[in-house]
């Protein structure tokens, strides 16, 4: 399958500690987001990746993309017991440009104060 | 508004009944989608209008659903004869215009629970 797919499931960590989440897809993309999501409700955009950048930065929040391996990762630094939520890479596939984004199922972020 | 909004927030319906889900995306922006998220995993795809028309709707799982834009802005989603398998929380997004580099933004979403 196309969709994306991240590691760990889940991740516990304590506050202040950095937490670091992977995600890897199979097919060519346009870009690559990250999402974020309490509760099981709605989406909240952090960072959008295009195919021809190698990272981002915005705010405690680094983003990577290795097209090679068509992988990439999301790093929180300084982690705060807000930051638990669970985390989604969306990809947007050349195939599909525009019309949909594959998420993968999630990293589920515990941060422990 | 700011944002997208879904209504209702929460919706339960008993098997075999119709329901309809609300859309409101961010104003101005032309591409709309509707997603479908089960407890545990990631929203999946179901359709995307840009404009009034549908310019993908493969992620509909069956006959029972469909999903109208009527002016372009607005968009329901309906669904007959309710399974219990249809229980998700149904989600919106929207984008200024569809396409590899803009970012969509999420609704709120509508939880449905199908007795």
């Amino acid at each position: 399958s196309q969709q994306g797919e991240e590691d760990p499931q889940a991740l516990s960590i304590q506050e202040g500690e950095n937490a670091t989440m992977n995600c890897s897809y199979k097919t060519s993309i346009n870009n690559l987001q990250w999402y974020r999501q309490n509760s099981g409700r709605g989406l909240v955009h952090l960072i959008l990746i295009r195919s021809n950048e190698r990272e981002k930065h915005s705010g405690r929040l680094r983003v990577t993309l290795d097209t090679s391996k068509k992988s990439s990762s999301l790093l929180i630094t300084a982690s705060r017991a807000a930051d638990t939520a669970s985390y989604f890479c969306a990809t947007d596939f050349q195939e599909t440009s525009g019309s949909r984004l594959t998420f993968g199922e999630g990293t589920q972020l515990t941060v422990n104060p | 508004g700011a944002g997208v909004s879904q209504t209702p927030s929460n919706k339960v319906t008993e098997k075999g009944k119709y329901v309809e889900l609300r859309c409101d995306p961010i104003s101005g922006h032309t591409a709309l989608y509707w997603y479908r998220q089960s407890l545990g995993q990631g929203p999946e795809f179901l359709i995307y209008f840009q404009g009034t028309g549908a310019a993908d709707d493969s992620g509909l799982p069956n006959d029972r659903f469909f999903a109208v834009r009527p002016e372009g802005s607005v968009s329901t989603l309906k669904i007959q004869r309710t399974e219990r398998g249809d229980s998700a929380v149904y989600l919106c997004a929207s984008s200024l215009t569809p396409g590899a580099f803009n970012e969509q933004f999420f609704g709120p979403g509508t939880r449905l629970t199908v007795l």
